[in-house]
């Protein structure tokens, strides 16, 4: 039984651009979350995505945008990259809303 | 604003006794509380959750919920140097999704 996935590992971007994030979620899980997590510090929520829809945000602006597919795979963009969008992106499945999360190993993402 | 605050650390305790990892929330109303272990470069595991007042134990790990004092623990018995670790308190205040504390780094010494 596959566990969370996602793509790419690691990610180096320039100031200015675009970037896209994949997640597979766990087999049987339907919601999947996405949080940024700083060196040294705890991740923080950016939003939640169930049936094809956010259903939950945190307190980050418009450039970060998501989206779920039918498959409940999803995605998360980050438009304008600054510096401090550097970090370790996570994505979390679990099988409906509030239950336990499980997270994926995290795409290391870092904006030169 | 809801908030969970952990000891950042650094923790250490000897290989074999019992490591006792604290964390206090602001609501009293929160619902479901869970426990992570992040080692160095990697992502989060979950390794305890608990919705209800009163100690669940999982082999060596045992988590200890008081609603009315917002406080959450987790101990590790038989502490082995395998569970050195950044350790996650995280919280659901009831809007489906987690708030983490800054976490505690523990280190057992052989």
């Amino acid at each position: 039984d596959a566990g969370v996935t996602q793509s790419p590992t690691h990610l180096i971007k320039t100031r200015g651009q675009q970037v896209t994030l994949r997640c597979s979620p766990k087999s049987g899980h339907d919601t999947v979350s996405w949080y940024q997590q700083a060196l040294g510090q705890g991740p923080q929520f950016i939003f939640q995505y169930y049936e094809e829809e956010e259903r939950q945000r945190g307190n980050f602006p418009d450039r970060f945008s998501g989206h779920q597919f039918p498959n409940y795979s999803s995605e998360l963009n980050v438009n304008a990259l600054l510096l401090g969008d550097s970090a370790l992106y996570l994505c979390a499945s679990s099988p409906s809303l509030g239950a336990e999360q499980y997270f994926g190993p995290g795409t290391r993402l870092t904006v030169t | 604003q809801k908030e969970v605050e952990q000891n950042s650390g650094p923790l250490s305790v000897p290989e074999g006794a019992i490591a006792s990892l604290n964390c206090t929330y602001s609501d009293r109303g929160s619902q479901s509380f869970f426990w992570y272990r992040q080692y160095s470069g990697k992502s989060p595991e979950l390794i305890m959750s608990i919705y209800s007042n009163g100690d669940k134990e999982d082999g060596r790990f045992t988590a200890q919920l008081n609603k009315a004092s917002q406080y959450v623990s987790l101990l590790i018995r038989d502490s082995q140097p395998s569970d050195s670790a950044t350790y996650l308190c995280a919280v659901n205040f009831g809007n489906e999704k987690l708030t983490f504390g800054t976490g505690t780094r523990l280190t057992i010494i052989p």
